[in-house]
């Protein structure tokens, strides 16, 4: 079955203590991304990556980092969370990167940092 | 810049009605168009795209979207919704050419009254 897996699905943290959300996808997509979800402002871009070795910033990429050392694989890593990263993730992959194709997302990862 | 507004945060609804969640989009040049649909603790699934031709798309589960380039709307709509609508509905935009950036609206909830 072609899908997105992130794990873990909750996490809960301390301000401080490092921490990385793993994502996954099967379908030998090269396109990938991580979004947060806020309540009253959506899905906001968070990193991309285009291809193995090749990330880039989205819209809130402060305090966070990102990795592409496979093709399948793009971690999520908070090196020093604080509160205000307390938030829904989601990672989200597509064929090629194309404005027109369809995002598959993951089931999200419910993130809180006291 | 894109951008992406959905006007109405909740829409309560009953049964077997129809129903119109409403998507304005601001861009300066041809766009593409998104709904996707959030059940709850799931990922986002698209529902229906418009790319170009026909301004009328159908998509899953009896949605439809009309494209209208001169109210610069995307609207969806369902002539009778049933219990298991109930979601939350986001609206996104992106442009032609250059990687997979999409703007998502910040959803609309679809509540389903029995």
């Amino acid at each position: 079955e072609a899908q997105v897996t992130q794990n873990p699905r909750y996490l809960i943290t301390v301000t401080g203590k490092k921490l990385t959300v793993t994502c996954s996808q099967n379908m030998n997509h090269e396109y990938m991304s991580w979004y947060r979800q806020d309540p009253g402002l959506g899905l906001r871009q968070i990193y991309y990556s285009m291809n193995v070795e090749v990330t880039d910033k989205g819209d809130v990429p402060e305090g966070y980092k990102v990795s592409r050392k496979e093709k399948r694989n793009f971690p999520l890593i908070l090196e020093s969370p604080s509160p205000n990263q307390t938030s829904l993730y989601f990672c989200a992959s597509s064929s090629q990167g194309s404005t027109n194709e369809k995002l598959f997302f993951g089931s999200g990862t419910q993130l809180s940092v006291l | 810049a894109q951008s992406v507004t959905q006007l109405d945060s909740q829409v309560p609804v009953f049964e077997e009605a129809p129903v119109e969640l409403r998507c304005n989009y601001s861009s300066s040049v041809s766009v593409y168009l998104f709904w996707y649909v959030q059940y709850p603790n799931q990922g986002l699934q698209l529902l229906l795209k418009y790319l170009s031709g026909s301004t009328l798309v159908k998509g899953i589960n009896g949605f439809e979207a009309e494209f209208n380039k001169s109210q610069t709307s995307f609207h969806l709509r369902k002539p009778s919704v049933h219990i298991s609508d109930t979601a939350e509905y986001f609206c996104a935009v992106s442009e032609p050419g250059g990687y997979q950036k999409v703007t998502f609206g910040t959803g609309t909830k679809l509540q389903v009254i029995p």
